[in-house]
């Protein structure tokens, strides 16, 4: 049993059109991260959310931390093919990092 | 820094082996994770340390797996005996503290036939 649900499982995009990933849990997180992840290597930081309501803009990419610190979106304006990948969301509470199932994204040119 | 080592990149074993997989976290990191990624399951949280003390290991999946992290630049994740359901990649990473990010390794990817 996944602790961070991830929706959609996958998302195939043409270039120039918009998306967003959601990931929700019952739990409530002192943190939520999201990582990205490129076939043959290790998920790599995105970004981290820690205040409920928070709004972050990284470039083309924006992500919410939910009010109530359980769920957090991405949103990607004006995809390009570089922003294919696997995109995982992440919750921690004291030491402890667990992740969602990911969510596939390919963006054809 | 070299960032999280990993070792061996890949490995096949034949069922009923012993596997030993090798993690040398990045220098100042106090914590310590070991993940499974397959199709099915995702990223599994199989254990974690802090300052080489387990604090969870419940996502250790049987008896037939085992970590240690003897000091603060090595750990290792063994299985004995594998079996074919334990083909997967598995990831080590680290981290300096609670909240901050995690630096993974590339992974290693284990095969058993």
């Amino acid at each position: 049993t996944q602790l961070l649900e991830q929706s959609p499982q996958f998302l195939s995009i043409q270039e120039g059109e918009n998306l967003t990933v959601y990931c929700n849990s019952s739990s409530v997180f002192s943190s939520l991260q999201w990582y990205r992840q490129e076939p043959g290597e290790g998920p790599v930081l995105l970004v981290t959310v820690v205040t409920g309501g928070e709004v972050k803009k990284l470039k083309r990419l924006t992500f919410q931390f939910g009010d109530a610190r359980k769920d957090s979106s991405l949103h990607i304006t004006a995809a390009q093919p570089g922003d294919t990948g696997l995109y995982l969301c992440a919750g921690g509470n004291d030491y402890k990092l667990s992740f969602g199932a990911g969510t596939t994204v390919t963006v054809r040119a | 820094d070299a960032g999280v080592i990993q070792s061996p990149r890949h490995e096949v074993t034949e069922m009923g082996q012993e596997v030993t997989l090798r993690c040398k976290p990045i220098s100042g990191h106090n914590s310590l994770f070991w993940y499974r990624q397959t199709m099915m399951r995702g990223l599994e949280l199989l254990i974690y340390f802090n300052n080489n003390v387990p604090i969870d290991d419940s996502g250790m999946p049987e008896d037939r797996f085992s970590a240690k992290m003897p000091n603060a630049s090595f750990s290792t994740l063994k299985i004995q005996p594998s079996e074919p359901r334990d083909s997967a990649v598995y990831f080590c990473a680290s981290r300096r503290g609670r909240g901050t990010e995690a630096f993974f390794g590339q992974g290693t990817r284990l095969t058993v036939v």
